[in-house]
């Protein structure tokens, strides 16, 4: 069974503080990405990333940044939290090629920055 | 403004009734994707359509894609509490690679 595995359900912290959010998957897919969901708009890409040490930016990179060092693992980083990070965070994976335009997801990790 | 339009936003219905959720944009689709996503969980990829005036069943949900490929609505037919759920469209637009979500349909079906 495919798996997209975010490290935290929930993360509270406090503005100013360095937040690193882990993501897995075990299915050996090259494309990650990281979006926001928030009410009202929908899923919003931050950042992808076509392989290992491979990253783009999304439509709202701003205040992020991401780590891929391995195939398997994608790592969202908030700098400096501030209260409008304060968001749904989702993880998906895909593979490339045939079947390759299905996004798998986490969980979700919901950040709340104080 | 975006891309993809959703109506509509929230939907209450009882068991038993049917509904239609659109997904709208004034541009041209490679493809178009409905997920479900249910309270505590991320997004389940329920469909793809690719071609013009293709329509596709899932038991009682019905998916069709316009003929210009610029809209695609989702059909549900006697609705259940099962179904409650957030919908979301994802288009891949014709000239890009990414995928972009509207901002989706809060459905509740009551029993």
């Amino acid at each position: 069974d495919v798996k997209v595995t975010q490290s935290s359900r929930y993360l509270v912290k406090r503005t100013g503080e360095k937040v690193f959010l882990e993501c897995v998957q075990d299915m050996d897919h090259e494309n990650m990405f990281w979006y926001r969901q928030d009410p009202g708009l929908g899923l919003r890409l931050i950042y992808f990333s076509y392989d290992v040490k491979m990253k783009e930016k999304g439509d709202i990179p701003e205040g992020y940044s991401v780590s891929r060092e391995k195939k398997e693992r994608f790592s969202l980083i908030l700098e400096s939290a501030s209260t409008n990070q304060t968001s749904m965070y989702l993880c998906a994976s895909r593979p490339v090629g045939f079947g390759g335009e299905k996004l798998f997801f986490g969980s979700g990790t919901q950040l709340s920055v104080l | 403004t975006q891309l993809l339009e959703q109506s509509p936003q929230f939907l209450s219905i009882q068991e038993g009734e049917n509904l239609t959720v659109y997904c709208n944009s004034s541009s041209v689709f490679s493809s178009l994707q409905w997920y479900r996503q249910e309270p505590g969980e991320g997004p389940v990829l329920l469909v793809t359509v690719v071609t013009g005036g293709e329509v596709k069943k899932l038991k009682r949900l019905t998916f069709q894609f316009g003929d210009a490929r610029k809209d695609s609505s989702l059909h549900i037919t006697a609705a259940q509490p099962g179904d409650t759920g957030l919908y979301l469209c994802a288009a891949l637009m014709e000239y890009g690679n990414k995928l972009v979500f509207g901002a989706g349909t809060i459905l509740r079906v009551k029993s």
